[in-house]
């Protein structure tokens, strides 16, 4: 099992381009989360799935936008980037929501400028 | 809200004991622990959940005081694979009585094992 993978592992954007972060797993787990991690800091829940065609806003989502079509894949789009989208973003996985952990994929690093 | 974790940073020297807290300010249903080393993925150590129940390394130790929405990871006898920065993740209770939305991480705590 690969488990959770995450493509491109380094982007550099310029303000206002737009671009997808794609997530894939594996593992069969419906659902899947979102986070990005800024320097120094925790992560913060940026949108969530329970399943293919179901997804929620969590902490931060203005600026991005998901999509679920099949129980695999998970895409992040960001539309008109802006500098504070720096960040590194984490996809995940879980068998479950509640008390299940969860599988973290190796991040993009994304760099607006 | 985000889960409080304390101290910001600890600096030990190997064999020695540290002890991590987390405190929330919300009814929790689970409160998840995560590892992570410079430029890589939060790797998964411990779930305490509401009621007892707690999966994880055998390894690692941890405790969770429901009434007083506090958790705490002991790190015992350290190695230096230890160290790197640790994440307590925090489930609050849904209407449902489980966790319904994901995980709210704390600030991290930053571990520095020393030879």
């Amino acid at each position: 099992n690969a488990g959770v993978t995450q493509t491109p592992k380094f982007r550099i954007l310029k303000i206002g381009q737009s671009m997808t972060l794609q997530c894939t797993q594996d593992m069969n787990h419906n659902y899947m989360y979102w986070y990005r991690q800024d320097p120094g800091m925790g992560l913060k829940l940026i949108y969530y799935s329970v399943g293919a065609g179901i997804t929620d806003k969590g902490e931060v989502p203005n600026g991005y936008n998901v999509s679920r079509s099949t129980t695999e894949d998970f895409p992040l789009r960001l539309e008109l980037a802006a500098p504070s989208q720096t960040s590194v973003y984490f996809c995940a996985s879980s068998y479950s929501v509640s008390g299940y952990e969860q599988y973290f994929g190796p991040g993009t690093r994304l760099t607006v400028t | 809200q985000q889960p409080v974790q304390s101290p910001q940073a600890v600096i030990l020297r190997e064999g020695e004991d540290a002890v991590i807290n987390c405190s929330s300010s919300k009814a929790l249903y689970s409160v998840h622990w995560y590892r992570q080393k410079h430029g890589e993925a939060p790797v998964f150590l411990m779930i305490l959940l509401k009621g007892g129940e707690q999966k994880g390394h055998e390894k690692i130790s941890a405790s969770f005081n429901e009434k007083k929405q506090q958790s705490s990871l002991y790190l015992t006898a350290s190695q230096l694979s230890y160290s790197g920065t640790y994440f307590c993740g925090t489930e609050r209770v849904w209407h449902s009585g489980g966790g319904a939305d994901g995980l709210t991480f704390g600030k991290g705590t930053h571990l520095i094992i020393q030879p």
